[in-house]
């Protein structure tokens, strides 16, 4: 198994552009997230999704828009591109597990966005 | 709403010393799962553990041991005889029955020092 997959892994955008993150899953997992981490603040969830054609807003879902789809991607599109939104973006995964458990979330490698 | 605190920003120590790592939530939930993660220094995050809010029980494995207190609301993180490869940002995150978020704290450097 791949795991949890993105790209690209470095991004530099000019303000205005537009732009796909790309996240893509393996394990047949029906939760599926994507989180910024922006220094001294951890990471803060932006947009979630709890199966294939269902997506919900998280903290930060401002200039942000998802989709899903398929079970196995997950694309996190930036309609047009600020200097706010330079980050390190995560895609993460996981099975929902059974009534009253919760698993673990497998986190992609992350993509390193600069917005100028 | 829920939220992780995490009141140490960075901590720095020399190998083999014991080092705790605090963790503070609040929820209104009366079940949730708790988690600390790790991210080194090529930024992966790396799963360390999962407790669920019925199970109070201490964890040990290897050097790393878990304080997981309700009455306090706190699950905090031990490594015992730091080494210098136990370098990185840690995070804890908490997650409630009612969602399917995943809420994080603001992460804790750890710098061991040979």
């Amino acid at each position: 198994n791949a795991g949890v997959t993105q790209t690209p892994k470095f991004q530099v955008l000019k303000t205005g552009q537009s732009m796909t993150l790309q996240c893509a899953q393996d394990m047949n997992h029906e939760y599926m997230s994507w989180y910024r981490q922006d220094p001294g603040m951890g990471l803060r969830l932006i947009h979630y999704s709890v199966g294939a054609g269902i997506t919900d807003q998280g903290e930060v879902p401002n200039g942000y828009n998802v989709s899903r789809s398929t079970t196995e991607d997950f694309p996190l599109r930036l309609l047009s591109a600020a200097p706010s939104q330079t980050s390190v973006y995560f895609c993460a995964s996981s099975y929902p597990g059974l009534a009253g458990t919760s698993n673990e979330q497998f986190f992609g490698p992350g993509t390193r966005l600069t917005v100028l | 709403a829920q939220k992780v605190t995490q009141a140490q920003t960075e901590i720095s120590v020399v190998e083999k010393e014991d080092v705790t790592l605090d963790c503070v939530y609040e929820t209104r939930d009366t079940t949730y799962y708790l988690f600390w993660y790790k991210q080194p220094p090529s930024g992966e995050l790396v799963f360390l553990i999962r407790r669920n809010s019925f199970d109070e029980q201490n964890e040990i494995s290897g050097r790393y041991s878990w304080n997981f207190q309700k009455s306090t609301s706190s699950f905090n993180f031990t490594i015992t005889a730091s080494q210098v490869v136990d370098s990185a940002v840690y995070f804890c995150a908490l997650r409630e029955t009612s969602g399917s978020r995943l809420t994080f704290g603001e992460g804790t450097q750890l710098t061991v020092n040979p």
